[in-house]
């Protein structure tokens, strides 16, 4: 069965500081990834994914990300965060085969960034 | 343009009524998507569209009923709803669903329905 978790309901950085928001998975076939951020009272927004190729992904609002095959992990990183990345975050992911084609979501990581 | 719209953005109806909730893209894809969202949890899907044919419903109750006028447009209606029906309601569009699966999802920002 293909599952997503993410080992951490909350997060607290310091402003300045590096982040990062964990996520591992396990599906059938390769995996394509996503991270989506949602600011308090707002949809979500799409941040990056990683379908193939280079381990490191770059996305939106200075995150990246980092696929790691033999840990099935898929972890949201920024170098240094800004007050204003304080939301909800989530990973998703989607088998490359099966018949289940649905995409699967984590329960979600709210990521306080503190001045 | 990489926006999804929804109206109302907020609506309140009692169980007897009826309403309903819309949705409008105008990026070109041809893949819509209704979630329901409790406060902090992830999004459960309720119903896809793919190329305005209804290929995935999540076992919803009838009382929600989807609809999708055209490669833009997508309601959902709602009647006699329940107190726990009481959630965001977000309209998602993505460029195709099927393979390959490697398409993300844009999402609108959201009708916050509360149910009397």
């Amino acid at each position: 069965a293909q599952s997503v978790a993410q080992p951490e309901d909350q997060v607290n950085v310091a402003e300045g500081n590096p982040l990062t928001v964990k996520c591992t998975y396990s599906v059938s076939g390769n995996p394509y990834l996503f991270w989506y951020v949602q600011y308090p009272n707002r949809g979500l927004q799409f941040l990056l994914k990683y379908i193939t190729g280079d381990n490191l992904v770059k996305g939106s609002y200075g995150f990246e990300a980092e696929f790691n095959k033999s840990q099935t992990s898929f972890h949201l990183k920024k170098p240094s965060a800004l007050v204003s990345d304080s939301a909800l975050y989530f990973c998703a992911v989607r088998g490359s085969t099966g018949n289940n084609r649905k995409l699967i979501w984590g329960l979600g990581t709210s990521l306080a960034v503190n001045p | 343009d990489t926006e999804v719209t929804q109206t109302p953005k907020h609506l309140v109806m009692g169980m007897t009524n009826k309403k309903s909730l819309k949705c409008e893209q105008h990026m070109g894809h041809r893949a819509m998507y209704w979630y329901k969202q409790k406060a902090k949890k992830p999004p459960e899907l309720m119903f896809v569209y793919s190329y305005e044919k209804l290929s995935i419903n999540e076992s919803v109750p009838s009382r929600f009923s989807p609809e999708c006028p055209n490669s833009s447009l997508l309601n959902l209606h709602l009647h006699a709803l329940q107190p726990e029906d009481s959630a965001l309601y977000l309209c998602a569009s993505s460029p195709k669903e099927g393979l390959p699966l490697s398409y993300e999802q844009y999402f609108g920002p959201g009708t916050r329905l509360t149910v009397t």
